[in-house]
């Protein structure tokens, strides 16, 4: 299957302090990255779409400005968390979009955690 | 966001029991996926389902994409101990197009020796 990696892994930050999560596609090229976020025994969320070269749409509820999504190659698309707070502590997993097999390939996600 | 409704929530069921969840919806979806997740992981795909109807089967897994188009079941047969997980159902509207994908609450399997 198609490979997907985020870098950081786990990342531990002061509040205050911003966050850039990586994603990358390894081997095939993405127009379309989803971001979900994961809450401690919840389900995945949408957080916003992100088209390569565009700005992304982001879901109701979600704030652009402090979830800055950056979808400058096919096979790259960043997640910057500004002015983190606790409550921003979650699972943060990146989906590109495989137009070759129309499947979305979840990447093995970045564990955030604000203190 | 919308959420799937997925039952049971959690179980607790002894090694080489069959298993049995569902996931409902409020509105319809072309496409019904169920994931698997282990923890500190991304989902991992287990079943696709392209059409109202349609059963399909992935070793010891088989799903349903249910008629109305509201509805999908997964079965998992004679369990094993590395079927531990969460279990998240999710709809898709489209399929050709990147469509986002709307996740179930999950299942939460235990299995016991």
């Amino acid at each position: 299957g198609a490979v997907v990696s985020q870098h950081p892994s786990r990342v531990i930050c002061k509040s205050g302090t911003s966050v850039k999560i990586e994603c990358r596609s390894l081997d095939f090229q993405a127009t379309t990255m989803f971001w979900y976020r994961q809450f401690p025994k919840q389900s995945l969320m949408l957080m916003a779409t992100s088209n390569e070269g565009s700005k992304a749409t982001y879901e109701q509820g979600v704030e652009k400005d402090k979830f800055l999504i950056n979808h400058a190659s096919l096979t790259l698309s960043t997640l910057t968390v500004t002015s983190a707070h606790p409550e921003d502590s979650s699972f943060y997993i990146c989906t590109p979009w495989d137009t070759t097999t129309d499947t979305q390939y979840f990447g093995p996600g970045t564990r955030l955690t604000v203190l | 966001g919308q959420q799937l409704n997925q039952s049971p929530q959690s179980m607790f069921i002894q090694e080489g029991e069959d298993v049995s969840m569902n996931c409902t919806s409020s509105s319809i979806f072309n496409t019904w996926l169920w994931y698997k997740q282990d923890p500190g992981e991304g989902p991992v795909l287990l079943i696709a389902l392209y059409k109202a109807g349609e059963l399909t089967s992935n070793g010891r897994l088989t799903a349903q994409f249910g008629i109305t188009r509201k509805d999908s079941f997964l079965n998992i047969s004679a369990s094993i101990p590395s079927d531990v997980g969460i279990y998240f159902c999710a709809g898709q509207l489209s399929t050709g197009t990147a469509s986002k994908l709307t996740f179930g609450t999950g299942t939460r399997l235990q299995v016991t020796l």
